[in-house]
């Protein structure tokens, strides 16, 4: 079984200003992670992926995240914030497709994210 | 379809009542799920439907909840005799194949209110 922790509920930030949103998990097999934002009364948006490879991956809207196996981590970054990021985002994981099972994701309780003027 | 579409996308009903929730996935995605998001509980999965496989429903929170697969597309989420703790964001996903997460689409919801 996987389970997500996201460590903040609440981040509010100045415009302009870096973000960073932390996200560990748990889970006896590897995993894949992911990053979702969802905007007000929206379903939710892929922002970033890891599956494998290159730790650093770089999603969309200037956001990039950084596994880190031995920490357990997959923290949300970006260098400087708009007032149109302002939603909340989930970190999840799934399995890796091995031929069998659902593969559903674990979310995180999600981080408000809150860009202040 | 373009995207996957839920609907109503807004459902008021009366406590003891029951509802039916529609998920129309992308045309072509075998993998479909089904997750509700609450307050305090965050998303959850509730149960997943691969091609003629039989679903997995280990994620359903109990027997007033039932969900049907219709010719391998559209699927329905049944919730019978609601109760005010069913009130949520019922969401769906489609993704091409099973394990292809990193491929899932979300709908928009269909945020239910039970009174």
């Amino acid at each position: 079984a996987q389970s997500v922790t996201q460590l903040d509920s609440q981040v509010p930030v100045f415009e302009e200003a870096p973000v960073e949103l932390r996200c560990n998990y748990s889970s006896s097999v590897s995993v894949y992670l992911f990053w979702y934002v969802q905007y007000p009364n929206q379903g939710l948006q892929l922002l970033l992926k890891y599956l494998s490879g290159s730790t650093l991956v770089k999603g969309i809207n200037g956001f990039e995240a950084e596994f880190n196996k031995s920490q357990t981590s997959f923290h949300l970054r970006k260098p400087s914030v708009h007032i149109s990021d302002t939603a909340e985002y989930f970190c999840a994981v799934s399995p890796p497709y091995s031929g069998a099972g659902s593969y559903q994701l674990t979310f995180g309780k999600g981080t408000k994210l809150s860009v202040i003027p | 379809g373009a995207g996957v579409s839920q609907s109503p996308s807004n459902k008021v009903t009366e406590k003891g009542k029951d509802v039916e929730l529609r998920c129309d996935p992308i045309s072509g995605h075998t993998a479909l799920y089904w997750y509700r998001q609450s307050l305090g509980q965050g998303l959850e999965f509730l149960i997943y439907f691969q091609g003629n496989s039989a679903p997995d429903k280990s994620g359903l929170p109990s027997d007033r909840f039932s969900a049907e697969r219709t010719g391998g597309s559209v699927s329905t989420l049944t919730i019978q005799r609601t109760q005010q703790e069913d009130s949520a964001v019922y969401l769906c996903a489609s993704s091409p194949r099973v394990g292809q997460g990193a491929f899932t689409t979300f709908g928009s919801g269909t945020r239910l209110t039970v009174v």
